[in-house]
């Protein structure tokens, strides 16, 4: 049961490198799902995408791209990092857009930027 | 003002113990509420949704209250992998976002 899947789980980066985050999910389903997640500041939508070929900015997208690249997998990228991007980055999918549909979460990608 | 507010904690209770944790919520146009688990260095999982009329799953019991856009969590009769941080969680009626809050902290000791 893979359910939703990210790579990296760790990464390292010097200011101004890039880099991609990817997720993957195998449960069909149409929304996806970018968040950050630092202390003492909650969980935070970076981009959301409703469904295959959409793609919509969330609180926090600037520094940040992203790709649905087709129902399955939503990327994530920072083509500048800087050290404010040093994170915890968790991807998530849903259902649909249904009020009682429930969230499912990757195990989050840790990234450091020096 | 942030659209989804919780105390943050840390709440420290004995095992045995009755814990509520209560959210309040800026937009009144919001419809869907949750209460999410997150383990420390884990993924955030869904505890239970929240509806109108209050809803029970076992030792949990979550209440909402839309006049005070406001929305509880209560936890009898507290384990100790009860310990965790709990996530506020709330919808509009339209879009897709789910708006999360900062977490409250709960430890549970012997």
């Amino acid at each position: 049961n893979a359910g939703v899947t990210q790579t990296p789980k760790f990464q390292v980066l010097k200011t101004g490198q890039s880099m991609t985050l990817q997720c993957a999910q195998d449960m069909n389903h149409n929304s996806m799902y970018w968040y950050r997640q630092d202390p003492g500041m909650g969980l935070r939508l970076i981009y959301y995408s409703a469904s295959e070929g959409t793609t919509d900015k969330g609180e926090v997208p600037n520094g940040y791209n992203v790709s649905r690249l087709n129902k399955r997998e939503f990327s994530l990228r920072l083509e500048s990092a800087a050290p404010s991007q040093t994170s915890v980055y968790f991807c998530a999918s849903r259902r649909g857009h249904t009020n009682t549909g429930e969230l499912f979460f990757g195990e989050g990608s840790r990234l450091t930027v020096l | 003002r942030k659209e989804v507010e919780q105390d943050p904690g840390p709440f420290n209770v004995p095992e045995g113990a009755t814990v509520a944790f209560n959210c309040t919520y800026s937009n009144s146009a919001s419809q869907s509420f949750f209460w999410y688990r997150q383990d420390c260095r884990k993924e955030p999982k869904l505890l239970m949704s929240v509806y109108s009329s209050g809803n029970e799953d076992g030792r949990f019991t979550a209440q909402l209250n839309r006049a005070s856009q406001y929305i509880s969590l209560l936890i009898r009769d507290s384990k100790l992998s009860d310990s965790a941080t709990y996530l506020c969680v709330v919808k509009r009626g339209s879009g897709y976002a789910l708006n999360f809050g900062k977490g409250t902290s709960l430890l549970v000791t012997p």
